[in-house]
C-alpha cells in the first residue's frame, strides 16, 4: 500500500509570494494533519482535518491556512511569505483523532525555502 | 503549559554499546505517547505508541516504556543503521483533536 504522499518535494519562493502545498493520505484514512519542521528543532502543528471538517489550529498565524477534499487529500496554503517560513513542511494521515485511530504516519515532506 | 523534553539532544554511542534516550513531559491528561525515528531530511516514521503507565513495547533492537511523568527509549546493542534522530510526541485530553506536541527530538549516532 502507498503512504502518505506530498507535492512538491523542494519548492523556491520568494518573499511575499503564496504556496500551496498537497497531501494524499494513506488510503483509508480520514484525518490529516499538518506541521511544520524548522532545522533543528520537532514538528510544530499548524491543522488537523477530519472528515473534511477543521479540528484543530496550532499558533501560526492567518497566513497560513488549509483546507481537506471529499477524497481526503489536503491543501496547505501560505500566503505572503515570510524567510521565517523557511522550513520542512510534513503532512500526516490517520484514522482518527483517538487511541490508536491518532497514531500518525508522516510523509516525506515538502523543504519550502523563501529566498 | 504542555511541554515534551527530551534528552540528551545528541548521543554518540559504539556499535554494540546499549543506552537510553528520556522523553519527559507536562501535560494535562496524556491520551498517549508516541515515538518517531526521522533520517536527516526525511519525514518521521512511526515507531511505538504507549497509553498507559507501565506499559512497555518492543521492536527489533528498541524498548519503549512509560511512567506517569516520562518515557525511555532503550537501544540495545544498537547498530549504524540506528543512527538518526529519535522524536517523541504526546496527545493530551482535549476536545475533537488528535494534535501531537514534539520534543526537540535525540540525535543518535553509532559508530562502528
Amino acid at each position: 500500500d502507498a503512504g502518505v504522499t506530498q507535492s512538491p518535494t523542494h519548492l523556491i519562493k520568494t518573499r511575499g509570494q503564496h504556496v500551496t502545498l498537497r497531501c494524499s493520505p494513506i488510503s483509508g484514512h480520514k484525518s490529516v494533519s499538518w506541521y511544520q519542521q524548522v532545522l533543528g528543532q520537532g514538528p510544530q502543528f499548524i491543522f488537523q482535518y477530519y472528515e473534511k471538517e477543521e479540528r484543530g489550529r496550532g499558533n501560526f498565524p492567518d497566513r497560513f491556512s488549509a483546507r481537506q477534499f471529499p477524497n481526503y487529500s489536503s491543501e496547505l496554503n501560505v500566503n505572503a511569505l515570510l524567510l521565517g517560513d523557511s522550513a520542512l513542511y510534513l503532512c500526516a494521515s490517520s484514522l482518527g483523532l483517538t487511541g490508536s485511530y491518532n497514531e500518525q504516519f508522516f510523509g516525506p515532506g515538502t523543504r519550502l525555502t523563501v529566498l | 503549559e504542555d511541554q515534551v523534553t527530551q534528552s540528551p539532544e545528541a548521543l554518540r554511542l559504539q556499535e554494540g554499546e546499549s543506552s537510553s534516550l528520556n522523553c519527559s513531559y507536562t501535560v494535562s491528561g496524556l491520551r498517549g505517547l508516541f515515538w518517531y525515528r526521522q533520517d536527516p531530511g526525511k519525514g518521521p516514521e512511526f515507531l511505538f505508541t504507549l497509553y498507559s503507565a507501565g506499559e512497555e513495547k518492543e521492536k527489533e533492537r528498541l524498548k519503549a516504556t512509560l511512567t506517569k511523568k516520562e518515557s525511555f527509549l532503550h537501544i540495545t546493542a544498537p547498530k549504524p543503521e540506528d543512527s538518526a534522530t529519535y522524536l517523541c510526541a504526546v496527545h493530551r485530553y482535549s476536545s475533537n483533536t488528535g494534535k501531537l506536541i514534539f520534543g526537540q527530538g535525540t540525535t543518535l549516532q553509532v559508530k562502528p
